[in-house]
């Protein structure tokens, strides 16, 4: 089946401990975004890439960052993470025609606890 | 920029039981989606619904776009149907902005 993956699913880091987050891609989308989604509120976009075209977020700290080497796969990572970055961490993908007016497909999710 | 209210905040039915959600939104729009999240975490993506009505199953929407409001039915609630339910919307951009959710507690 075709479908959005995400590893790990569950990640301990230590406070400013650099930690990447995976999240791979068999639907052939080309777009792909990072949401952070913290307890009891909606999903926060912050980040995504139209094929290789990179878009961040405004309001996105500069601790994240992310990568898109293919198609497949598209990378999170957070250079030194605080007590405040542990969320759940969605990632998302739409097949990227007119895309403001596609549905996503999201991934199970990485939930990040930092200590 | 658009704003999306989902009633109720909260929701609890026995099992068997029928429910309305609501999603309000603030300007028009090309794109609206409904979403549960499970316990785990898990988002799933449940109808894509700009305008009309659809049905899938037990569940059904529908979004009256010149009215600004969109409705998710569930009939006959499972334990299953747990979680929270998302409405989110995007305008002429490609984020999508989100309501706060309806969290539903189905008791057995």
């Amino acid at each position: 089946d075709a479908m959005v993956i995400q590893n790990p699913r569950y990640q301990v880091t230590q406070f400013g401990k650099p930690v990447t987050l995976s999240c791979s891609q068999t639907l052939n989308h080309n777009v792909m975004y990072w949401y952070q989604q913290k307890s009891s509120q909606a999903p926060k976009l912050l980040f995504h890439y139209y094929d290789k075209d990179f878009n961040n977020e405004a309001d996105t700290p500069d601790n994240f960052q992310s990568r898109r080497p293919n198609t497949s796969f598209c990378f999170l990572d957070i250079r030194s993470p605080g007590l405040g970055d542990a969320a759940m961490y969605l990632c998302a993908t739409s097949r990227g025609g007119t895309y403001n007016q596609e549905t996503q497909y999201f991934g199970p999710g990485t939930r990040l606890l930092v200590l | 920029g658009i704003q999306v209210e989902q009633s109720p905040p909260d929701l609890i039915l026995q099992e068997g039981a029928n429910s309305t959600l609501r999603c309000n939104f603030s300007d028009s729009v090309n794109n609206l989606q409904w979403f549960h999240q499970n316990p785990w975490g898990q988002l799933i993506n449940l109808f894509y619904i700009p305008s009309g009505t659809k049905q899938n199953g037990r569940l059904s929407a529908t979004t009256v776009a010149t009215e600004r409001y969109s409705l998710l039915y569930i009939s006959s609630s499972q334990t299953t149907d747990s979680g929270v339910y998302f409405c989110a919307v995007a305008d002429s951009n490609y984020q999508l902005i989100w309501g706060a959710g309806t969290k539903l507690i189905i008791k057995p």
